[in-house]
């Protein structure tokens, strides 16, 4: 598996209280993602990074903030949670290589973070 | 990234081949076709990906018509821990924004 660790797993909050995600990685790879999941729904694109200080808004970043000072770490950050964000999150991590002729971009994720805002 | 078009949902019986299809009619040269699975509450899983020729790995195959306009992941001898939400996704090299659409749920009967 590839070397990728969410902390916390499980996380309760309150209202209007900020909450920081992180995501971890020892494979030193490029790009790193956030994704958001809910009920009925298929992953949504957060924010994403491809490189230390490099990152860029995804579908839903409305409310979320993130930053990557190293490469093994993407944090994932709610200003002040609503109940609107209780959510699974993911983290993914990915790398350009090619082999056989094409070029391949597969991401690996983490096991997700279940975030409650009550 | 062109977009994809795929069931909402699909059935297979146990040890059948289970042919899941994804269209993606606007798809440019330089993209590739990739699929993911995931399977309950788990992350994504990577499975297969192809840009023009079929492609096999020990998970699956991928076949991609002629036109490269739609694809088909098969499954060979589908099993119950098959069951999972299938994405398929079209992805230009060097545009690492990936994004899922909301996938096939394939149900595997015993």
């Amino acid at each position: 598996d590839a070397g990728i660790t969410q902390s916390p797993r499980h996380k309760v909050t309150e209202t209007g209280t900020p909450v920081t995600l992180r995501c971890h990685q020892t494979e030193n790879h490029r790009y790193m993602y956030w994704y958001r999941q809910d009920p009925g729904h298929g992953l949504r694109l957060i924010h994403y990074s491809y490189g230390v200080k490099d990152t860029d808004k995804g579908e839903v970043s409305d409310g979320y903030s993130v930053s990557r000072s190293k490469t093994e770490d993407f944090l994932l950050t709610l200003e002040s949670a609503t109940s609107s964000q209780t959510s699974v999150y993911f983290c993914a991590i990915s790398e350009s290589t090619r082999g056989r002729g094409r070029w391949n971009t597969e991401a690996f994720f983490g096991q997700g973070t279940r975030l409650t805002v009550v | 990234d062109a977009k994809t078009t795929q069931p909402t949902s699909m059935d297979c019986a146990e040890g059948r081949a289970a042919n899941l299809p994804c269209n993606h009619s606007t798809i440019s040269g330089n993209e590739y076709v990739y699929w993911y699975r995931q399977i309950h509450s788990q992350g994504p899983q990577y499975i297969i990906h192809g840009l023009k020729n079929n492609e096999t790995n020990e998970m699956a195959s991928l076949i991609i018509t002629e036109d490269r306009k739609s694809s088909t992941l098969i499954l060979p001898h589908a099993t119950l821990r098959d069951t999972a939400v299938y994405y398929c996704i079209v992805k230009l090299r060097g545009n690492e924004k990936l994004t899922f659409g909301t996938g096939t749920r394939l149900t595997i009967i015993p």
